[in-house]
């Protein structure tokens, strides 16, 4: 079993959908849980990033984390094709050096 | 502007020869990183470095090798024993002491 696990999608929504990406996880130590977005063979872009539990809000974006249940999602409100991307789940522990465990990804498509 | 630089973007190797991989960084993190990006498999990291001099073997360092003499500098050499090294190859940066790393826009390397 993969320490964090991903959805590979695609994801396919229309314009202004709501989306849903989640990342499960095995490790409880993880306290540290971040969301990049990866365009076509461009490098990953980090979009928001929490520690511990709870939620966050940046504009159209929400992360949550949910530590009793190993689960964390990002939302997107409004989406817009330029949306469509891959987005990767990341998470660490809270111990000397900071290793991330990566998600393998979810490929979201948003039509316009 | 601040940022990470990978060079170059797309690379061609014939068996048997070795590459290197540029990357540098001008947001004065002490810390490098570099990762391999293959299809269905997600990041896995291949080598670190938390400070001038000194790196650590990630998950699949066999078939690589680094050098750190410059804070900003983190070059990636792809030897001929690296058995499989057709993949995207990404490099990333933090501050010591958070996971928050950030990353460069990767480069493809292709074995012919």
């Amino acid at each position: 079993q993969k320490e964090v696990e991903q959805d590979p999608g695609p994801l396919s929504v229309p314009e202004g959908a709501i989306v849903s990406l989640n990342c499960t996880y095995s490790n409880s130590a993880f306290q540290y849980f971040m969301w990049y977005r990866q365009y076509s063979r461009k490098g990953p872009e980090l979009l928001m990033y929490t520690y511990s539990s709870g939620n966050k809000e940046d504009g159209r974006f929400t992360a949550q984390v949910d530590k009793s249940s190993k689960y964390i999602s990002l939302f997107i409100r409004d989406s817009q094709p330029s949306d469509s991307a891959t987005y990767l789940c990341a998470m660490s522990t809270f111990t000397g050096f900071q290793k991330l465990v990566f998600g393998t990804g979810t490929r979201l498509l948003v039509s316009p | 502007d601040g940022g990470i630089t990978q060079s170059p973007k797309y690379l061609f190797r014939k068996e048997g020869q070795n590459v290197t991989l540029s990357c540098e960084q001008n947001l004065n993190h002490d810390a490098m990183y570099w990762y391999r990006q293959d299809p269905g498999q997600g990041l896995r990291l291949i080598y670190y470095s938390q400070i001038v001099n000194d790196f650590q073997k990630g998950d699949i360092a066999e078939g690589y090798s680094v050098s750190r003499e410059k804070k900003e500098s983190f070059p990636l050499t792809v030897t001929s024993a690296q058995k499989n090294p057709t993949a995207f190859y990404l490099c990333a940066s933090s501050m010591l002491g958070t996971p928050i790393q950030y990353f460069g826009p990767g480069t493809r390397l292709t074995v012919l």
